[in-house]
């Protein structure tokens, strides 16, 4: 399997635009999970998903971002509008319950919103 | 109760030394506590990962320490390597729960 595919690799945006990160989990694996990563508050948990569907999005920051999993294949990470402090590595993972809690990591989105 | 708290915050130590990272808990629904590694522009991979039934576990030159009664559990890199230079976290999870809680992390650097 090729892991967590991520895209983009890099995004740099205006303030005010709308930025979309994607994801692809590992094949099988029915947890989804959306982490940021900043130098100041280090690894968060924004949102997880199970089967599809949103299990706990207290991380979410605010209304601005939003998370969908289309299907156990796909899910996207939308900010409108960004803003300057969003900027920050966006890392995915997936797993799979009968693995246990061991979260397999994408190579992460480093957003730049200017 | 959620937190994971992680120290030192960063490390130096030099080739063939021991490299030492604790971590604390305060919430005894915690059973699995895995440890992961990550390299610049990478993302956090699992390294070594133990449950509390045991109270070491060893792969290699990595080794957890787990201490039930005390909440706390630690990293020890045997023999530290240049190429151990990176940002190690602990984390913790409850039963039946995906949800990993991550520590602050600990930047390591093995000087040669």
């Amino acid at each position: 399997d090729a892991g967590v595919i991520q895209s983009p690799r890099h995004e740099v945006t205006e303030m005010g635009q709308e930025v979309t990160l994607r994801c692809k989990p590992i094949s099988g694996h029915d947890y989804l999970f959306w982490y940021r990563q900043t130098m100041m508050r280090g690894l968060e948990l924004l949102i997880y998903f199970n089967n599809n569907v949103p299990i706990d999005d207290s991380g979410m920051p605010e209304d601005r971002f939003s998370a969908k999993m289309p299907n156990a294949s796909f899910s996207t990470l939308k900010i409108q509008p960004s803003e300057p402090r969003d900027s920050a590595v966006y890392f995915c993972a997936s797993s799979f319950l009968q693995g246990g809690a061991e979260a397999f990591f994408g190579q992460g989105t480093r957003l730049t919103v200017v | 109760q959620q937190q994971v708290k992680q120290s030192p915050q960063s490390l130096i130590v030099q080739k063939g030394g021991i490299s030492i990272i604790n971590c604390a808990y305060e919430n005894t629904a915690f059973d699995y506590f895995p440890w992961y590694q990550q390299f610049p522009g990478k993302g956090p991979a699992l390294l070594i990962a133990i449950r509390p039934d045991v109270s070491e576990k060893k792969e290699g030159r990595f080794t957890i320490s787990f201490n039930k009664s005390a909440k706390q559990f630690s990293l020890h890199i045997m023999d530290s390597q240049p190429g151990d230079s990176a940002t190690y976290f602990c984390a913790a999870s409850r039963a039946g729960f995906q949800k990993l809680v991550f520590g602050t992390g600990t930047r390591l650097l093995v000087s040669p």
